[in-house]
Order: C-alpha cells, then sequence, then structure tokens
C-alpha cells in the first residue's frame, strides 16, 4: 500500500539558511500534519492543513511556513535556521481531520 | 494544559513474556487515543480508540480505553524481539484543535532474546 512521501530524507544546512521539506499524502488522504522531533523527544505538532486551508497551528515558529496545494501536497518552509531546528521532520496524513494519522519517513535536518 | 503521561517509561522483559503499557491523559476536548510504535525511524500506527471499554486486537496486541479512568492500556502478548521499540500513545484532539496529536514520553521497551 502506497504511504506517506517526504523528501528529502536527510538535509544539511548552514545557520541562517533556509529549508524546504515536501510531504505527499497517502492518495486520497485530504488532510496534513507537520510534526517536529527532536532528540529523545516525543513528536510535537506544528501544524495542519485541511483541503489546502490551514485547519491548526500548533508550536511553529513564525520563520517557518507551510502550505498545502491542489494536488494535496505540502511544503514546510524553514527560514534563518537555528542550531535549535535540528530534528526530525514528519508528516503525517489522514482520509479527513479526526481519523487515523500516517505517519511519512521523516526528514532528518540538521543545522550546522 | 492537556497532558498526556506513559508509564512505565522503560521495561526490559525476556521473549515469551506479556506486558502492559499505560497512558493516561488530561485533557479537554478529547476525541481519540491512538498507540503508535516507533523503531528508528516514522511512528507506525497500531490502534485508534474512542469508545470506552471496547478492545482493539491485533495478532499479539491488544488495547482498551478507560474513559472514566482517563486511560488506556496497551498489551503485548508472548512478546517477540521484534517487540523492541518506543510505543507512543498520543490524544486526538476535537474542537477547534481538531485533528491534533498529543503525545505522551513513550515507553521504551526492550525484549531480550
Amino acid at each position: 500500500a502506497a504511504g506517506v512521501i517526504q523528501s528529502p530524507r536527510h538535509l544539511i544546512k548552514e545557520k541562517r539558511e533556509t529549508a524546504t521539506l515536501k510531504c505527499y499524502p497517502i492518495p486520497r488522504h485530504d488532510t496534513v500534519y507537520w510534526y517536529q522531533q527532536g532528540p529523545g523527544q516525543d513528536p510535537q505538532f506544528l501544524i495542519s492543513f485541511y483541503e489546502k486551508m490551514q485547519s491548526d497551528k500548533g508550536s511553529i515558529p513564525d520563520r517557518f511556513s507551510a502550505q498545502q496545494f491542489s494536488d494535496y501536497h505540502s511544503e514546510l518552509n524553514m527560514s534563518s535556521l537555528e542550531l535549535g531546528d535540528s530534528a526530525l521532520y514528519f508528516c503525517a496524513s489522514s482520509s479527513r481531520a479526526g481519523n487515523e494519522q500516517f505517519f511519512g519517513p521523516g526528514t532528518r535536518l540538521t543545522v550546522l | 494544559e492537556d497532558k498526556v503521561v506513559q508509564s512505565p517509561l522503560s521495561l526490559v522483559v525476556h521473549e515469551g513474556d506479556t506486558v502492559t503499557l499505560n497512558c493516561s491523559y488530561e485533557v479537554t476536548n478529547f476525541r481519540s487515543l491512538l498507540w503508535y510504535k516507533q523503531e528508528k525511524k516514522a511512528p507506525t500506527f497500531l490502534f485508534m480508540l474512542t469508545s470506552s471499554g471496547i478492545e482493539k486486537k491485533s495478532g499479539r496486541l491488544s488495547s482498551i480505553l478507560d474513559k472514566k479512568e482517563l486511560s488506556s492500556i496497551l498489551n503485548i502478548t508472548a512478546t517477540q524481539t521484534g517487540d523492541s521499540a518506543i510505543y507512543l500513545c498520543a490524544f486526538l484532539a476535537g474542537g477547534t484543535s481538531y485533528g491534533k496529536l498529543t503525545f505522551g514520553q513513550g515507553t521504551i521497551l526492550t525484549v531480550h532474546p
């Protein structure tokens, strides 16, 4: 069965640079969620989109923005990167908000 | 503030043992409780529990929700080394935070041969 696809899988950036993470949800899933997982921590909700509209916002820094496109894929844009942004970034999708969420493999971002 | 607490934080057992993992929550706008298994990569969905007292089962794993006690348990019988992972419990919010998952800190399960 098709799963959530994330790219890139690994990303290394310098401080103050910009990064773009991409997420392709499971086919026919219309809701996308972004989570950040620091080392040894549980995933923290960042932001979600339902039918291309932002549906909820968590602890997402103002330096980050995200959107969902007409084909339901989503991109997380991160600017002015800081060392503390180094983490695993997961995207999850569901068939609609409130259903079980399936996670992608994650993007490991390292900021040097 | 919404809170999800898991216990124990870590557990070491031998193959064949049965384990019970606990999850308790203090949340507003509860919709569902989910269990995930996380090995080295992404959390893998196990169960979603919405109704109290109804056990969900998948092979050697089972889980049940107790809304009165604001808790859930995940049971794993006849454990295998492949069950070694972090087990995450998360509550799914309703209301204005519809769809947002809030995770507990996880239980690290280690199964020795």
